[in-house]
């Protein structure tokens, strides 16, 4: 099994409708991120959650929200989905400080 | 706002050849320099990293070198293989936070 699970893998919505991507890991970190994927722009981080009680907002966080569920799950919502949010979403843990970043396997989603 | 410049977006090498990628950083207080390798389909993950008070670091045909007077990083990979073609990705942290900035991205294919 994977150490960070993403669900869906791809997701095909409606303007204006409400969807939410989830994300599990395995290995017990406190630290997780959601990162978004576009070509020509790399990674950029959307938010990031240091334990349950701490949400942070990253570069471009505008239209999404964020919930840490636990310390193994932390969902990432847009409330009313808009085109410019197609793109290829990353969630990922770390244990701490400049170490490495898990990666779950990315949602592909498409606003149409 | 802190900023990654990694070059170039596309290279293609032979088989055996060596490969070099380039990055430039703007944050003089970053000290920790990871390199992530995407697979199709798959999340990014991590092949090396460095820390600003090393200046080359080396695990096999892999090598990351940086200079931090210049503030730049590069990626070194000797003894190309197919299994090599991915798309990899630099990153900086940024001082005084809990963030890294990633490159654009490299796309390398290695021509049998």
């Amino acid at each position: 099994d994977a150490d960070v699970t993403q669900t869906p893998r791809n997701r095909i919505t409606k303007t204006g409708k409400r969807i939410m991507l989830e994300c599990s890991q395995t290995k017990g970190h406190d630290r997780m991120y959601w990162y978004r994927q576009d070509p020509g722009l790399g990674l950029r981080l959307i938010y990031y959650s240091f334990d349950v009680k701490d949400i942070n907002k990253g570069e471009i966080s505008d239209g999404y929200s964020v919930s840490r569920q636990a310390q193994a799950k932390f969902s990432l919502s847009l409330e009313s989905a808009i085109p410019n949010q197609t793109a290829l979403y990353f969630c990922a843990t770390r244990d701490r400080e400049f170490t490495e970043a898990f990666f779950g396997q990315g949602t592909r989603l498409t606003v149409v | 706002g802190e900023n990654v410049e990694q070059h170039p977006s596309t290279l293609s090498v032979q088989e055996g050849d060596s490969a070099v990628i380039k990055c430039t950083y703007s944050d003089s207080a970053s000290n920790y320099f990871p390199w992530y390798k995407q697979e199709l389909g798959k999340g990014p993950q991590l092949i090396i990293d460095i820390r600003s008070n090393v200046g080359e670091k080396k695990d096999q045909r892999i090598a990351v070198t940086l200079n931090k007077t210049a503030k730049h990083f590069s990626l070194h990979i000797t003894e190309t293989q197919p299994e090599d073609s991915a798309v990899y990705f630099c990153a900086a942290s940024i001082s005084g936070t809990y963030k890294y900035i990633f490159g654009t991205g490299t796309r390398l294919k290695v021509l049998a």
